[in-house]
């Protein structure tokens, strides 16, 4: 089915380890969105790519890095993983300019860092 | 920067009743989406609003955009099990959906 892969489903790290999340779409979209969801916070921007090769910074950047590895791909990065970012974190993509047609997303990646 | 305010934050209701999620923002909106939410997936999209006033209707619920566009709800009619989730409210001002902290919804048998 069309959509968006999130890889992994599930991640436990130690505080201070490294990790990136992988996100791949094939709905050939030019726009991508990292988020993290926290209880009672809704979903918050962490960082997103308006199209291939560009990226910005969201609403809580602090702590992460991205990569927009080309149309499809775009990773999340955390160097040095810290307990405030457990989350769950969403990946979703949309056709430039269409925001209003909505995005897609994936299913989420459940990070515990201890 | 443009804020989202859903209310109520938890809803817990019998099988069969009404029930109305609002989702308000100090700003005007250019278009305004709600998606649903299950547990241990991603949010689906329901509905789109643009234009202030309309009315859209997905089977038992409906979805209104506030005449001034800086308002929305949702209704569900006769709510079902299956109806349980959480709801969000999102808009694109700027080209990047923010959220509201959402709405969870459980509809008891």
């Amino acid at each position: 089915n069309a959509g968006v892969t999130q890889t992994p489903k599930f991640q436990v790290l130690k505080t201070g380890q490294s990790m990136t999340l992988q996100c791949a779409q094939d709905m050939n979209h030019n726009s991508m969105y990292w988020y993290r969801q926290d209880p009672g916070m809704g979903l918050r921007l962490i960082y997103y790519s308006a199209s291939e090769g560009t990226t910005d910074k969201g609403e809580v950047p602090n702590g992460y890095n991205v990569s927009r590895l080309n149309k499809r791909e775009f990773s999340l990065r955390l160097e040095s993983a810290a307990p405030s970012q457990t989350s769950v974190y969403f990946c979703a993509s949309s056709e430039a300019g269409r925001e209003a047609w909505g995005y897609t997303f994936g299913s989420g990646t459940r990070l515990t860092v201890v | 920067t443009q804020l989202l305010e859903q209310s109520p934050q938890f809803l817990s209701i019998q099988e069969g009743e009404n029930l109305t999620v609002y989702c308000n923002s100090s700003s005007v909106f250019s278009s305004l989406q709600w998606y649903r939410q299950e547990p241990g997936e991603g949010p689906v999209l329901l509905v789109t609003v643009v234009t202030g006033g309309e009315v859209k209707k997905l089977k038992r619920l409906t979805f209104q955009f506030g005449d001034a566009r800086k308002d929305s709800s949702l209704h569900i009619t006769a709510a079902q099990p299956g109806d349980t989730g959480l709801y969000l409210c999102g808009s694109s001002n700027t080209g990047k959906l923010i959220f509201g902290q959402g709405t969870t919804l459980q509809v008891k048998p």
